[in-house]
């Protein structure tokens, strides 16, 4: 069963501009990832943020943790066309569980 | 390292016949994922294995499906028999014990085989 659920389950914006995906889970973790999905490909990692972090940067990557609220923040800044895929946030417990996924599209 | 390997890479089927999809993880990877993607039901988690002794498999659908990892090299993802609705994409993933980029955890992703069955 899904764990993390994305919010929006798509996002349309013009390049340069920023995009902020949101998951929320259901029950704790130990840490929280985001994954990235071109189509027809497989996932590739991105980011990875523990329990008790509660903000992480990665290049133009921004990820939240909040715990109490059991919810989490993509921003991607300065977006570009190639960022057009979506976005998983997975959730690791004992496994790790994806949510459905935010479907981004950047337009040149 | 070429990273995670599946074959085939699309499948063609009819109804009823046996399914076997295979993956070859990273070379000193602990862990192995196979996951089952749909329209339907996003990115479904079907069975981990760790040191190739399976840890959970409730993901598993039904006992039409069997997953087996014989060495630390290869593992396979049996259909039999299959049925249209197990039409999807299948990935496996592996995952170190600890990983030097990205962090413990972190998964990688083969590109899938798209299993089409008629």
């Amino acid at each position: 069963s899904q764990q993390g659920e994305e919010d929006p389950q798509a996002l349309s914006i013009q390049e340069g501009e920023n995009a902020t995906m949101n998951c929320s889970y259901k029950t704790s973790i130990n840490n929280l990832q985001w994954y990235r999905q071109n189509s027809g490909r497989g996932l590739v990692h991105l980011i990875l943020i523990r329990s008790n972090e509660r903000e992480k940067h990665s290049g133009r990557l921004r990820v939240t943790l909040d715990t109490s609220k059991k919810s989490s923040s993509l921003l991607i800044t300065a977006s570009r066309a190639a960022d057009t895929a979506s976005y998983f946030c997975a959730t690791r417990t004992n496994d790790m569980r994806f949510g459905a996924g935010t479907r981004l599209t950047v337009k040149p | 390292d070429a990273g995670v390997i599946q074959s085939p890479r699309h499948e063609v089927t009819e109804m009823g016949q046996e399914v076997t999809l295979r993956c070859k993880p990273i070379s000193g990877h602990d862990y192995l994922f196979w996951y089952r993607q749909t329209m339907m039901r996003g990115l479904e988690l079907l069975i981990y294995f760790n040191n190739n002794v399976p840890i959970d498999d409730s993901g598993m659908p039904e006992d039409r499906f069997s997953a087996k990892m014989p060495n630390a090299s290869f593992s396979t993802l049996k259909i039999q028999p299959s049925e249209p609705r197990d039409s999807a994409v299948y990935f496996c993933a592996s995952s170190p014990a600890t990983a030097v980029i990205g962090g413990p955890d972190t998964q990688y992703f083969g590109p899938g085989t798209r299993l089409t069955v008629l």
